[in-house]
């Protein structure tokens, strides 16, 4: 299993540019999540996802979107990059029985620069 | 109040030292706690689940004090390789769903 894979590794944007970052996972989880880490910060959730169709808003989410159309992919897009978006990005997936105990397995994160 | 409050440090410690971590949380409903270990530019990875009872895992040692809101994570006779930022993980029930919430993190660096 390739685990949770995230491209690109780096990018770097202009202030107004858009962007997709590619998450996948081969594992069958059906809980996925977009994190980002600003430096010397917890990770702060943007979108979560419980499974294929269904997504929902995190602590931080405007500036971006999602969406899972399928159980193996969560896409986070950026629409007008800004400055305040320079971040590393982390999505994560997880297998949920509903109790809150399951295991996040993360990707090895974008590290975004807007200039 | 913050959800999940820890102590950034850095805590410097020579090897062989017992360290010990703190990690406070605001939601008394949180039913499920971890910690994660993340080195410097890499991604998180579980390093322990914090059961009710407590649990150990070589020289680690994890614990959970309800009445208190707390979670500690004792680590005995430090290795250089400890040397990383570790997180602490809380899952309150939100919306229908547990939901990660992590803390910003505690620092250590073992010295020779």
């Amino acid at each position: 299993n390739a685990g949770v894979t995230q491209t690109p590794k780096f990018r770097i944007l202009k202030i107004g540019q858009s962007m997709t970052l590619q998450c996948a996972q081969d594992m069958n989880h059906n809980y996925m999540y977009w994190y980002r880490q600003d430096p010397g910060m917890g990770l702060k959730l943007i979108y979560y996802s419980v499974g294929a169709g269904i997504t929902d808003k995190g602590e931080v989410p405007n500036g971006y979107n999602v969406s899972r159309s399928t159980t193996e992919d969560f896409p986070l897009r950026l629409e007008l990059a800004a400055p305040s978006q320079t971040s590393v990005y982390f999505c994560a997936s997880s297998y949920s029985k509903g109790q809150g105990t399951d295991t996040q397995y993360f990707g090895p994160g974008t590290r975004l620069t807007v200039l | 109040r913050k959800e999940v409050e820890q102590d950034p440090g850095p805590f410097n410690v020579p090897e062989g030292a017992t360290v010990a971590f703190n990690c406070t949380y605001s939601n008394s409903a949180s039913q499920s706690f971890f910690w994660y270990r993340q080195d410097c530019r890499k991604e998180p990875k579980l390093l322990m689940s914090v059961y009710s009872s407590g649990n150990e895992d070589g020289r680690f040692t994890a614990q959970l004090n309800r009445a208190s809101q707390y979670i500690s994570l004792l680590i005995r006779d430090s290795k250089l390789s400890d040397s990383a930022t570790y997180l602490c993980v809380v899952n309150p029930l939100s919306g229908g769903s547990y939901i990660p919430t992590f803390g910003r993190g505690t620092s250590l660096i073992v010295h020779p």
